[in-house]
């Protein structure tokens, strides 16, 4: 079956400016996460959606961070205005279970630099 | 969420056995434990699950001791390609819980030759 999908792969990007990452989960699964792993840390949850729902966004810096799962499928995560720290890996991830727990499936992560 | 505490790091040979020991003193009595495992810039990839006593799959073994306030994966005969950081996670299942992994820093195993 197909892994989790995510576009693009790199981005440099200038501080204040915005980005924009896509995630195409696995077919069929309920769940799915965005992560944020900065270099040499363990991955940080910033969201979850069951379905086209946010589960916890507990995480996630709404004043410049945005995620929304369209149709309970793709999934796409904004920044905006970014900042130095922002640099990371983010993480697609997605699971077939509804109520929590499972396999999470990850996907290869776009990696960003922000200038 | 039960906090875990592993090692920051180890080292081994080619053809070894590999236990990495994994604290969650805090654990909740609905929450499993998982491994994965995380090449560089690849995302983690699931290594086993378990609750209570021990679980084995094709590629590795969990131990869980009765009071579940700690954990060991066995890696049996690592090769190179082992060469990776480990995570232990701990997580709720069933209504009322969302699932919520919290990755620590992980293990960074060395397989030398």
């Amino acid at each position: 079956e197909a892994g989790v999908a995510q576009s693009p792969r790199y981005k440099i990007i200038e501080k204040r400016q915005s980005v924009a990452f896509w995630c195409n989960p696995i077919s069929g699964h309920a769940t799915l996460y965005w992560y944020q792993q900065i270099l040499g840390q363990g991955p940080k949850l910033l969201i979850q959606f069951q379905n086209n729902g946010v589960v916890d966004d507990s995480q996630l810096p709404k004043d410049r961070f945005s995620a929304e799962r369209l149709k309970g499928v793709d999934s796409t995560l904004k920044i905006q205005p970014a900042k130095l720290e922002d640099s990371a890996v983010y993480l697609c991830a997605s699971s077939l279970a509804l109520a929590g727990g499972g396999e999470q499936y990850f996907g290869p992560g776009t990696r960003l630099t922000v200038t | 969420l039960a906090k875990t505490t592993q090692p920051i790091s180890m080292d081994s040979y080619e053809g070894q056995e590999v236990n990495i020991t994994c604290s969650h003193n805090n654990i909740a009595t609905n929450d499993y434990i998982t491994w994965y495992q995380q090449f560089p810039s690849q995302g983690p990839r699931f290594i086993i699950q378990g609750y209570k006593t021990k679980v084995t799959n094709e590629v590795a073994s969990l131990f869980i001791p009765a009071d579940r306030k700690s954990s060991t994966l066995s890696l049996p005969r690592v090769s190179l390609s082992d060469t990776a950081v480990y995570y232990c996670l701990v997580g709720g299942y069933g209504s009322g819980n969302t699932g919520k992994l919290i990755f620590g820093q992980g293990t960074t195993l060395q397989v030398k030759p």
